[in-house]
């Protein structure tokens, strides 16, 4: 089976501090995506990647950096936490062409 | 702009009945389509997929059909059941490795 592991559950940080969301998955896949889910919004790609130190922004990329230096590892920055970044983060991977594979969630709140 | 819509945010069925959930797509240039189901606290999870050159795949209990002259895509879960209580997500995937999600739908099923 397919894992794909967020290093949190849950997260509160404040106002300005530099947040960093971890994600790895076990399965080899070239893609790894980071998306917020946001109550009527569905999910909104922030970055992806498709290969190591590899990265394109996606629709919503301000306030956001990535790092992948590894290709099982992605990294979600935060650099300045605002409070509209209050959100539940989902990381994803996928080989090609075929479904992602998610993980649990992060849900950060920025107080 | 969102290049894949989901215009219903809720549905609600009885316990044997059909569930029909919509989405809508912009992009001519999608080759792939998906469906995403969510349970609260946990990461979506991949539940039935399309390729652009069908008009139909089954699986089980769920069915999706593809109008592609339409722009439209819709899933089937017959018959529907208390557990398939989720939000459903529907999901584009284009040759530039990005996915698009719509804003999902949240499906109650009444016993």
């Amino acid at each position: 089976d397919v894992k794909v592991t967020q290093s949190s559950r849950y997260l509160v940080k404040r106002t300005g501090e530099k947040v960093f969301l971890e994600c790895v998955q076990d399965m080899d896949h070239e893609n790894m995506f980071w998306y917020r889910q946001d109550p009527g919004l569905g999910l909104r790609l922030i970055y992806f990647s498709y290969d190591v130190k590899m990265k394109e922004k996606g629709d919503i990329p301000e306030g956001y950096s990535v790092s992948r230096e590894k290709k099982e590892r992605f990294s979600l920055i935060l650099e300045s936490a605002s409070t509209n970044q209050t959100s539940m983060y989902l990381c994803a991977s996928s080989l090609g062409l075929v479904e992602a594979f998610f993980g649990q969630g992060t849900r950060l709140t920025v107080v | 702009d969102q290049q894949v819509k989901q215009n219903s945010p809720s549905l609600s069925v009885q316990e044997g009945r059909i569930s029909i959930l919509n989405c809508d797509y912009t992009n001519s240039m999608f080759d792939y389509f998906l469906w995403y189901k969510k349970y609260p606290a946990e990461g979506p999870t991949f539940l039935i997929s399309i390729s652009s050159i069908k008009d139909k795949n089954e699986d089980g209990r769920f069915t999706v059909f593809l109008n592609k002259s339409a722009k439209h895509l819709s899933l089937h879960i017959v018959p529907s059941q208390p557990g398939d209580s989720a939000v459903y997500f529907c999901a584009a995937f284009n040759s530039f490795n990005k996915f698009y999600f719509g804003s999902g739908t949240k499906l109650n099923v009444k016993p």
